[in-house]
């Protein structure tokens, strides 16, 4: 079974600090993605990566950055943490070649007070 | 801009009942198509993926595609309360690496 581990199911943040969310997979996948997900806007993908070192911003990257050293591990950091950044996070990863699904981890609720 | 429609519901049938999602899509370059399920408060999870023209079963779920319409759908037969969640497309186009989300349909399967 894909197994892609968020480190925090819930976390609490203060505005301007900076915030780290950790995805891991242990599927060997390629390829690895951020989202957020808001109520009545769905799924929008924040960056995405498909191999270690690189990166692809996504539909809304504005005030976030991504980190990802290792291929297993896909980091997403807010530099000034804003309110208007309290969202649930979604990590996902997949293989690269069509036809392949993505696998999501668990999600992170971030609040940002 | 590649985009995938759904109806955002909510969608309701009676237990028992056959529930039918549907989704279409713009690019006409998509090959791989695939249907979530997301209950409230978790992560999407996969449930069935459909890859070319006709219908896939699998269990109570079958998808059917029609890349000719540009339309996918997934019927829920003998629904239970228990698939009650929302139901979200996705689209794969060609070389992509990134699938494009619908904005998902809630249905509810009432008891």
């Amino acid at each position: 079974d894909v197994k892609v581990t968020q480190s925090s199911r819930y976390l609490v943040k203060r505005t301007g600090e900076k915030v780290f969310l950790e995805c891991v997979q242990d599927m060997d996948h390629e390829n690895m993605f951020w989202y957020r997900q808001d109520p009545g806007l769905g799924l929008r993908l924040i960056y995405f990566s498909y191999d270690v070192k690189m990166k692809e911003k996504g539909d809304i990257p504005e005030g976030y950055s991504v980190s990802r050293e290792k291929k297993e591990r896909f980091s997403l950091i807010l530099e000034s943490a804003s309110t208007n950044q309290t969202s649930m996070y979604l990590c996902a990863s997949s293989f690269s070649g069509s036809g392949q699904p993505q696998h999501f981890g668990d999600g992170t609720r971030l609040s940002i007070l | 801009q590649k985009e995938v429609e759904q109806n955002s519901g909510p969608l309701s049938v009676p237990e028992g009942a056959i529930a039918s999602l549907n989704c279409t899509y713009s690019d006409r370059v998509s090959q791989s198509f695939f249907w979530y399920r997301q209950y409230s408060g978790k992560s999407p999870e996969l449930i069935m993926s459909i890859y070319s023209n006709g219908d896939k079963e699998d269990g109570r779920f079958t998808a059917q595609l029609n890349k000719a319409s540009q339309y996918v759908s997934l019927l829920i037969r003998d629904s239970q309360p228990s698939d009650s969640a929302t139901y979200l497309c996705a689209v794969k186009s060609g070389s992509a690496r990134q699938l494009t989300f619908g904005s998902g349909t809630q249905l509810t399967v009432l008891p």
